[in-house]
């Protein structure tokens, strides 16, 4: 069965500072991993994904992620946060070499941004 | 593109009254979805359909039917609400062709069931 962990409830971190989001996960196939952020009172919007290729992924915003396979994570980062970054963020996981298993959520980082 | 729309954006429920929490796309996806989200749960996958007629349980299906007549619309039904279904539901949809395709989600359904 797949799984995601986000180890952390709460993230805090200065404007202008370098922020991770940590993000764990088990599935049994090839995993392919997706970024989403919330902003308050609205739906969850994509941000980048790691099919396969570069362990780096860039996405949207300026975020990038790190796929580590030997430790299985993939740890959004971003070398400057803004206020405005402040959000829900979830990890997801799907089985890629299994088309009828859906995305796994984790539960949810909420990142503050302090100025 | 509208994208993915969700109707009503509010709504209180009496125990025991049924309701449909309408989602639509207009993006041709054939994937469509049904979530809800709990604090620090995350989102749980209620009910999915890959296709128009074609629909499947997800994580968790009790107390919720969905129907997919057509592509764009993926209703969801509480058959007869409780208490515990008060939460924010997400419809979602994707392409299906490939299996690494993200998702768009709709902007959520606030449910309480008093």
């Amino acid at each position: 069965a797949q799984s995601v962990a986000q180890p952390e409830d709460q993230v805090n971190v200065a404007e202008g500072n370098p922020l991770t989001v940590k993000c764990t996960y088990s599935v049994s196939g090839n995993p392919y991993l997706f970024w989403y952020v919330q902003y308050p009172n609205r739906g969850l919007q994509f941000l980048l994904k790691y099919i396969t290729g570069d362990n780096l992924v860039k996405g949207s915003y300026g975020f990038e992620a790190e796929f580590n396979k030997s430790q299985t994570s993939f740890h959004l980062k971003k070398p400057s946060a803004l206020v405005s970054d402040s959000a829900l963020y979830f990890c997801a996981v799907r089985d890629g070499d299994n088309y009828g298993q859906n995305f796994v959520f984790g539960p949810g980082t909420r990142l503050s941004v302090l100025p | 593109n509208a994208g993915v729309t969700q109707t009503p954006k509010f709504q209180v429920l009496k125990t025991g009254q049924s309701m449909t929490l309408q989602c639509a796309q207009d993006m041709n996806h054939e994937y469509m979805s049904w979530y809800r989200q709990d604090p620090g749960m995350g989102l749980r996958l209620i009910h999915y359909s890959v296709g128009a007629g074609i629909t499947d349980q997800g994580e968790v299906p009790n107390g919720y039917n969905v129907s997919r007549s057509t592509t764009e619309d993926f209703p969801l039904r509480l058959l007869s609400a409780a208490p515990s279904q008060t939460s924010v539901y997400f419809c979602a949809s994707s392409y299906s062709g490939t299996i690494n395709n993200e998702q768009f989600f709709g902007p959520g359904t606030r449910l309480t069931v008093l």
